[in-house]
C-alpha cells in the first residue's frame, strides 16, 4: 500500500462548487504539505502544518482552506470554485526532526474547474 | 527570497548516453538542501538525489550524480546511461533553515526525453 494516498485522484466540478482533496499518509510524519502545479510551472505551496494544531499559509494559499483532522491526515478545501483552479494537486509529508527531512509525495490529484 | 531557475525547458538524449541538466539558485541562507525530483508520467513525484550545502562532495546515488558548485549557486543532474525509464520531468528544489520553515521552493523543471 501506498505511504501518501489522495482522494480523489481526479475530479471535474464547476465554479462554485465547494470541493475537498483528502489526503492521508502511513508515514508517521509530523508535517503535511499542499501543493499546487500548473503546466509549465514547478510546484507551489498552498499550505503547511507541523502539527496537528499548527497550520500555516503558503504562497498561494487566497481561495483555499485546510483542515488537520489528525496526525495522519490533512484536507484542502475550495470552498467556491473557479476555473484557475483548475491543476494538479500534490499532498507532501515530512518526518519533522529536521528542516532538512526529505518530503514525500502522494500521487496527486488532478482538478477540473468548468 | 529564495529562487530556483532550471534554464532547459526540454532537452533530450539518446538511450545509454549521458545528460546533464543545469540548475541554479539563489538563497541568503548558509544552510540549505537541494535536490532533484523526477516526475513521470504516471506524474508521482519522485527524489531522484539531495545535496547538504555544508557538504563539498557531490551527492551520488546509483546512475545519477550533482556537481554542486557552491560559490556559482549551481546544482546540475547529471544521468549516466540513460533509460527510456528515464524519461520525466525533472525538477530541481531547495529547502533553507531560515524563515520559510523548511519548505521547498521548485524550479520550473525541465522535460527529459529518452530516445531508443
Amino acid at each position: 500500500d501506498a505511504d501518501v494516498t489522495q482522494t480523489p485522484r481526479n475530479r471535474i466540478t464547476k465554479t462554485g462548487k465547494r470541493i475537498m482533496l483528502e489526503c492521508s499518509q502511513t508515514k508517521g510524519h509530523d508535517r503535511m504539505y499542499w501543493y499546487r502545479q500548473d503546466p509549465g510551472l514547478g510546484l507551489q505551496l498552498i499550505y503547511y502544518s507541523f502539527d496537528v494544531k499548527d497550520i500555516n499559509k503558503g504562497e498561494i494559499s487566497d481561495g483555499y482552506s485546510v483542515s488537520r483532522q489528525a496526525q495522519a491526515k490533512f484536507s484542502l478545501s475550495l470552498e467556491s470554485a473557479i476555473p484557475n483552479q483548475t491543476a494538479l494537486y500534490f499532498c507532501a509529508t515530512a518526518r519533522g526532526t529536521g528542516l532538512t527531512d526529505t518530503q514525500y509525495f502522494g500521487p496527486g490529484t488532478r482538478l477540473t474547474v468548468l | 527570497a529564495q529562487t530556483v531557475t532550471q534554464s532547459q525547458p526540454e532537452m533530450s538524449v539518446q538511450e545509454a548516453e549521458t545528460v546533464t541538466l543545469s540548475c541554479t539558485y539563489d538563497t541568503s541562507e548558509n544552510n540549505y538542501y537541494l535536490f532533484w525530483y523526477k516526475q513521470p508520467p504516471s506524474r508521482q513525484m519522485i527524489l531522484v538525489i539531495r545535496q547538504e550545502a555544508y557538504k563539498q562532495q557531490n551527492a551520488t546515488e546509483n546512475r545519477f550524480s550533482v556537481n554542486f558548485q557552491k560559490a556559482a549557486k549551481s546544482f546540475s543532474l547529471k544521468i549516466s546511461d540513460s533509460q527510456l525509464g528515464d524519461t520525466a520531468m525533472y525538477f530541481c528544489a531547495s529547502i533553507t533553515w531560515g524563515g520559510s520553515q523548511g519548505n521547498l521552493i521548485f524550479g520550473k523543471g525541465t522535460k527529459l526525453s529518452v530516445k531508443p
